[in-house]
């Protein structure tokens, strides 16, 4: 059982579209963090969230935690190739390391 | 970027064999993370490390052993591969644990048991 489920597990959009990914746990968080994949590389960190409702943007990219602390979202706007990757949320329970969600793997057509 | 190094960074061999994987860092930091990576699965802890000789169990650490003899060198140890040990490995450090941990990833290791 995943402490950390992704969805959707796929997304294949159009250039110029908007889209959400959502990250959610019965879990509560003490932060959580996004991360992006490209093929052949590790993951690359994208944000940190720590407080419950915080909203932090990124260029075209808006990540909220939820005000539980046990839920967040990812909207991309106007979605470009150069998007195209595997979207990891990771979440920090206090114990060890963080744990990582399944991953949304977003394809973004020209 | 942040200076990790793994390798070897693709490796093919048998069932039944000894695997050494190798992490190195130039950043100092104090924390080293091994994970896999498998579809469906994300990311998934097998053993990390908060010091010189300071080790402790992810979530997946059957089969494997983790040895940190330097601050800048992490191994991951297959004693005997398995086919369900086929995957890609992530080598990743941080300076902190905690809600200010932030992970530099290497760029894996696919392994391959056949």
């Amino acid at each position: 059982t995943q402490l950390l489920e992704q969805s959707p597990q796929f997304l294949s959009i159009q250039e110029g579209e908007n889209l959400t990914v959502y990250c959610n746990s019965s879990s509560v968080f003490s932060s959580l963090q996004w991360y992006r994949q490209e093929p052949g590389e590790g993951p690359v960190l994208l944000v940190t969230v720590v407080t419950g409702g915080e909203v932090k943007k990124l260029k075209r990219l808006t990540f909220q935690f939820g005000d539980a602390r046990k839920d967040s979202s990812l909207h991309i706007t106007a979605a470009q190739t150069g998007d195209t990757g595997l979207y990891l949320c990771a979440g920090d329970t206090g114990r060890r390391a963080l744990t990582f969600g399944s991953g949304t793997r977003l394809q973004v057509q020209p | 970027d942040a200076g990790i190094t793994q390798s070897p960074r693709h490796k093919v061999t048998e069932t039944g064999t000894p695997v050494t994987l190798r992490c190195h860092q130039t950043e100092n930091h104090r924390y080293m993370y091994w994970y896999r990576q498998d579809p469906g699965h994300g990311l998934r802890l097998i053993h990390y490390s908060y010091g010189v000789k300071d080790t402790d169990k992810g979530e997946v650490s059957d089969g494997y052993s983790v040895s940190r003899s330097k601050t800048e060198d992490f191994l991951l140890t297959l004693e005997s591969a398995t086919s369900s040990q086929t995957s890609v490995y992530f080598c990743a450090i941080s300076e902190h644990l905690g809600s200010n941990e932030k992970l530099f990833f290497g760029s894996g290791t696919q392994l391959s048991v056949l």
